[in-house]
């Protein structure tokens, strides 16, 4: 099983709103990340998890919240979003680079703040 | 500093080699990516290669690295109509909290 499965696919919330994204992956990777892509640009990495623990957060503003429950699952709170924060929000998992290897994207969920 | 640079479009004949090409500027780059992202959906890993390897094939993909000049190629062989995407390089960098850095993505069109 190679999947990073992320739910829901599409989200369209209101700028009031407090939703989640939510990633699962069990491939047994210890890295997980959120990456936030405009349309026609690269991915942006936004967080990184390495054993459940934040490794990086790349000054992203505080309307989003990542939280790591566990070792397979990784969630993205957002609350009090603007409409530029619509984008595709892509998760990935990889066993953590210092063990070498890929990285694993799911299909990401397409988020429209209005 | 970590920057990794491809040119942003390339059209090629349906059944001709597709050729795309990526520079990096980080030399302690250990993993180098190729990803593959079709309209709307998620990035699929096509192919990687570590380093210290000079070439990676993999059926219709070939992979060349020349790390002096810090230079990744992907070559598609025999370009498909379902070739047509938008691919991305990136670099995986050891001792960088498990960060991958991408390029700005090449758009392949294919002509008939």
């Amino acid at each position: 099983d190679t999947e990073v499965t992320q739910t829901p696919k599409h989200l369209v919330m209101g700028m009031t709103n407090k939703k989640s994204l939510k990633c699962e992956q069990h491939m047994g990777h210890r890295a997980m990340y959120w990456y936030k892509q405009k349309a026609k640009k690269p991915p942006e990495l936004m967080f990184v998890y390495s054993y459940e623990k934040l490794s990086i957060n790349e000054s992203v503003p505080s309307r989003f919240s990542p939280e790591c429950p566990n070792s397979s699952l990784l969630n993205l709170h957002l609350h009090a979003l603007q409409p530029e924060d619509s984008a595709l929000y892509l998760c990935a998992s990889s066993q953590g680079l210092n063990r070498g290897t890929e990285a694993f994207f799911g299909q990401g969920t397409r988020l429209t703040v209005v | 500093g970590e920057d990794v640079e491809q040119s942003l479009f390339l059209s090629v004949r349906e059944g001709d080699s597709s050729v795309i090409n990526c520079t990096y500027t980080d030399s302690s780059s250990t993993y180098l990516y190729w990803y593959k992202q079709e309209p709307g959906a998620g990035l699929q890993l096509l192919t990687y290669i570590f380093s210290n390897m000079d070439m990676k094939q993999d059926q219709r993909l070939t992979v060349l690295l020349n790390k002096k000049d810090k230079h990744l190629s992907l070559r598609i062989a025999d370009t498909q109509t379902g070739d047509s995407a938008i691919y991305f390089c990136a670099e995986g960098v050891l001792n960088r909290d498990d960060k991958i850095i991408f390029g700005k993505g090449t758009r392949l069109h294919i002509l008939p």
